[in-house]
């Protein structure tokens, strides 16, 4: 199974302020990639997935995602923040052909007027 | 929301008691899962089911059981709860039969053992 790091627990950012979310995970071998969101007292929703392709992936929402695959990592971007991206984000992996997550243990992003 | 829900969402019980937790789905998927969220440690799987009958360990199912009689419901029961499973659970489904399929989630049970 996947190790999945988030190297940031907590990340204070301004509004209208660009904010970087780093995932990290220990194996090279074929994977996906997926970005959860967890708005308070609520479920995980998907913000976005990397199957293949692009290394590249954006969400409906003005985040986007790059994976490297030499550098094991998934982070996640967004140019400009909004109060309501105040929330709990958590990278998830799992191998090629598994069909279980491992999950990061959440970086709580914090926007600030 | 995947058709998912939760029952009790939330959950007051004592040391030693059993409890179980019910997970309903309204759209046959196969897999179901089991989750507990803890500060630090983001999402970690107790069990899983690939179908009616067929269930499989996560990487913290100690003090956990599961079942799965039929398609739609997934039950996680805690023999004799103690304080360590204090937590908020959640189930989920895969959405579709391939791995590179996501998974979608309940609104989750906030559960404390006293």
């Amino acid at each position: 199974a996947q190790s999945v790091t988030q190297l940031d627990s907590q990340v204070p950012v301004f509004e209208e302020a660009p904010v970087e979310l780093r995932c990290n995970y220990s194996s090279s071998v074929s994977v996906y990639l997926f970005w959860y969101v967890q708005y308070p007292n609520q479920g995980l929703q998907l913000l976005l997935k990397y199957l293949s392709g692009s290394t590249l992936v954006e969400s409906i929402n003005g985040f986007e995602a790059e994976f490297n695959k030499s550098q094991t990592s998934f982070h996640l971007r967004k140019p400009s923040v909004h109060i309501s991206d105040t929330a709990e984000y958590f990278c998830a992996v799992s191998d090629q052909g598994d069909y279980k997550l491992s999950f990061g243990a959440g970086t709580t992003v914090t926007v600030r007027a | 929301d995947a058709g998912i829900t939760q029952s009790p969402r939330h959950k007051v019980t004592e040391t030693g008691t059993p409890v179980t937790l019910r997970c309903h789905q309204t759209e046959n998927h196969r897999y179901m899962y089991w989750y507990r969220q803890d500060p630090g440690h983001g999402l970690r799987l107790i069990h899983y089911s690939y179908g009616v009958k067929d269930t499989d360990k996560g990487e913290v199912s100690d003090g956990y059981s599961v079942s799965r009689s039929k398609t739609e419901d997934f039950l996680l029961t805690l023999e004799s709860a103690t304080s360590s499973q204090t937590s908020v659970y959640f189930c989920a489904i895969r959405a579709g039969l391939a791995s590179y399929n996501e998974q979608f989630f309940g609104p989750g049970t906030r559960l404390t053992v006293l």
